[in-house]
């Protein structure tokens, strides 16, 4: 049972390039969402699903590209990098119903 | 202000101490996490809690949802606790989303 599989843990990306960071989930969670994480400013919400199909923004989604064709996946799109976004980037689901969130292992993201 | 607030941000401990972090909140909520960052980076959920308390080994948690405040209590520290707590919370209304506090850094020594 793998948990949530989060790649790739490591990436440098030049401003302007494109990447998708993947996130995958075995255990049949209908929810699902992508954190960011700086320095000083916690964990923050970029995007969320409640299932395949249903996508929402959360707290600071500029910049960031979601889809959720299947349960399992739930990709991360950046679309044009930028400085900005350099970040650690959390994939997790679960935690509806009296269950807890599964994180990811991270992606480590500088944009250069 | 921000909507979840955790003191304190740091807090350094004796192994075996008693050891309390809190968390307040000014949203209403359907329900409060309680996650542990290890060192490393990876992220543990430690609760879930609506109402009253919970019990995970030397992890205790409780919520007051009057006073909107949660605490998160660790008996008998121990250097392997040494991680930073996050406290997040569910917003209420219908809303998905988690709203998180800033985290507090425990350092227990041996």
């Amino acid at each position: 049972n793998a948990g949530v599989t989060q790649t790739p843990k490591f990436q440098v990306l030049k401003t302007g390039q494109s990447m998708t960071l993947q996130c995958a989930q075995d255990m049949n969670h209908e929810y699902m969402s992508w954190y960011r994480q700086d320095p000083g400013m916690g964990l923050r919400l970029i995007h969320y699903s409640v299932g395949a199909g249903i996508t929402d923004q959360g707290e600071v989604p500029n910049g960031y590209n979601v889809s959720r064709s299947t349960t399992e996946d739930f990709p991360l799109r950046l679309l044009s990098a930028a400085p900005s976004q350099t970040s650690v980037y959390f994939c997790a689901s679960g935690g509806q119903g009296n269950y807890g969130y599964t994180f990811g292992s991270g992606t480590r993201l500088t944009v250069v | 202000k921000n909507e979840v607030e955790q003191s304190p941000q740091n807090l350094t401990a004796q192994e075996g101490e008693f050891i309390t972090i809190n968390c307040s909140y000014s949203v209403g909520i359907s329900a409060l996490h309680w996650l542990q960052q290890h060192p490393g980076g990876g992220i543990v959920s430690l609760f879930m809690l609506s109402s009253g308390k919970k019990k995970h080994g030397r992890l205790i948690a409780t919520i007051n949802i009057q006073e909107k405040h949660s605490s998160l209590h660790i008996t008998a520290s121990h250097p392997r606790d040494s991680a930073v707590y996050i406290c997040a919370v569910m917003k209420g209304g219908g809303s998905e989303k988690l709203v998180f506090g800033k985290g507090t850094k425990l350092t227990v020594n041996p």
